[in-house]
């Protein structure tokens, strides 16, 4: 069973830059057509989607964020990560890495988010 | 740019009672519509895929149906332990957005 788990530092200032990962265990990011996904959740408020990035390396984001975000793999540790430049108030949130997952059954296609990591809470403040 | 909406924003029910949550996409999606559920302080959890299909697990409470851009979850006979918010998301492409969720709790 694939598991998800998201590791970096709770706390950055403004204007610094945020590096998070996600490590996987269970699987591999280099094997089935899986979409490494980062998404966020601002405290009280709804989920965003962020952007992901495939086995190939290519990425695609959220056009709102594009510019801020780097989505990247690397294959060697199996992590993929993400960072964000100039962090600042508006990015405090918990962070979650995702597997999102094309899947075709009696239903037809449908494309998830599953699983999920636990979630890291980062906070931009002085 | 697509939008995800929900309502109502919160509800309170009782226990066994049957509460229906609505999602409307502002542009055609076919049925490719998720629900989680997300408990406090948990991470979301995946309820229904293709607007109507239940997850693995999911007990047979949960409903989903479509109709066009508009989108119904139904708990039929809610449970203690369905205090939640509920999400509602797009699959069709990307960018995929969530609606603002819809909470849940006991009256």
């Amino acid at each position: 069973q694939v598991h998800l788990q998201e590791s970096g530092p709770g706390l950055v200032k403004p204007s610094q830059t945020l590096s998070l990962t996600c490590t996987v265990s269970g699987g591999s990011v280099t094997s089935g057509n899986y979409y490494w996904t980062w998404l966020r959740q601002s405290p009280g408020e709804g989920l965003e989607w962020i952007g992901h990035t495939y086995r190939s390396g290519s990425t695609y984001y959220k056009p709102s964020l594009a510019g801020r975000f780097v989505i990247s793999v690397d294959a060697t540790k199996n992590q993929f990560s993400l960072t964000l430049r100039s962090v600042t108030a508006a990015d405090t949130a918990v962070y979650y890495c995702a597997r999102g997952g094309e899947y075709y059954d009696s239903s037809g296609y449908s494309f998830r988010f599953d699983p999920w990591g636990q979630g890291l809470l980062v906070t931009v403040s002085p | 740019d697509l939008q995800m909406t929900q309502s109502p924003s919160s509800l309170s029910a009782s226990v066994g009672d049957t509460v229906t949550l609505t999602c409307r996409a502002s542009r055609a999606i076919s049925d490719y519509l998720l629900w989680y559920q997300q408990r406090p302080g948990k991470v979301p959890q995946l309820l229904i895929y293709t607007a109507s299909t239940l997850h693995s697990g999911v007990p047979s409470r949960f409903s989903g149906s479509a109709s066009g851009t508009d989108f119904t979850l139904t708990i039929s006979g809610l449970q203690p332990e369905d205090v939640a918010t509920y999400y509602c998301q797009n699959y069709d492409s990307a960018p995929y957005i969530f609606g603002p969720g819809t909470k849940v709790d006991l009256k």
